[in-house]
């Protein structure tokens, strides 16, 4: 079984512009979270999704919205980047909120310039 | 979710067992203890989770102390690829999938 996808794995970026990173959770997994990892935060929940409905949020800005589709895959947006927003995203996939496991993907690194 | 305790930094010797401690002194009755790791630069990784009672795995032993305020995650034969960050973390399962990850211990398995 295929593991959690994430895209694209790099990216650059300048302060205001905007971006979308994308998540594809192991099949049949119906449960989305997003995460920010940064050196003096650690990581941080974003927001959850299931059945293309935000279930839970974290302490963030509305810059940072997302979505889900009825494959389950799921997207995130920042706009008006800032160089704080420099981070690795990190996308978590379960069967359904609150399974007993998560599955992590291998993250988005985000830089800021 | 309760907070957890752990020390910032911990080194094993390759073939020993390797004895991470949490404490979570605050923990309610509802409150399931998970344990993930984080190798250097990838996602998070889940290795066991408990409530009252000791669990094992392929990956590792969970002991928990009676009163439920403290655990330890055991690695029975560290290896090189064993060092990692790991997490300890409480939950109540019925909130959802959110996990509040601490600072965690940084765990060095030396050759």
């Amino acid at each position: 079984k295929a593991g959690v996808t994430q895209t694209p794995r790099y990216l650059i970026k300048t302060r205001g512009q905007q971006v979308t990173l994308s998540c594809s959770p192991i099949s049949g997994h119906r449960s989305v979270s997003w995460y920010q990892q940064t050196p003096g935060q650690g990581l941080q929940f974003l927001f959850e999704y299931f059945s293309e409905t935000q279930r839970n949020k974290g302490n963030f800005p509305g810059r940072f919205s997302g979505r889900q589709f009825s494959n389950s895959r799921s997207e995130m947006n920042v706009s008006t980047l800032e160089l704080g927003d420099s981070a690795l995203y990190l996308c978590a996939s379960s069967l359904f909120p609150g399974a007993e496991t998560q599955y992590f993907g291998p993250g988005t690194r985000l830089l800021v310039l | 979710d309760a907070k957890t305790t752990q020390p910032t930094s911990m080194d094993c010797a390759e073939g020993r067992a390797a004895n991470l401690p949490c404490n979570h002194s605050t923990i309610s009755g509802n409150e399931y203890v998970y344990w993930y790791r984080q190798i250097h630069s990838q996602g998070p990784q889940y290795i066991i989770h408990g409530l009252k009672n000791n669990e094992t795995n392929e990956m590792a032993s969970l002991i928990i102390t009676e009163d439920r305020k403290s655990s330890t995650l055991i690695l029975p034969h560290a290896t090189l690829r064993d060092t990692a960050v790991y997490y300890c973390i409480v939950r109540v399962e019925t909130s959802g999938s959110r996990l509040t990850f601490g600072e965690g211990t940084q765990l060095t398995v030396n050759p």
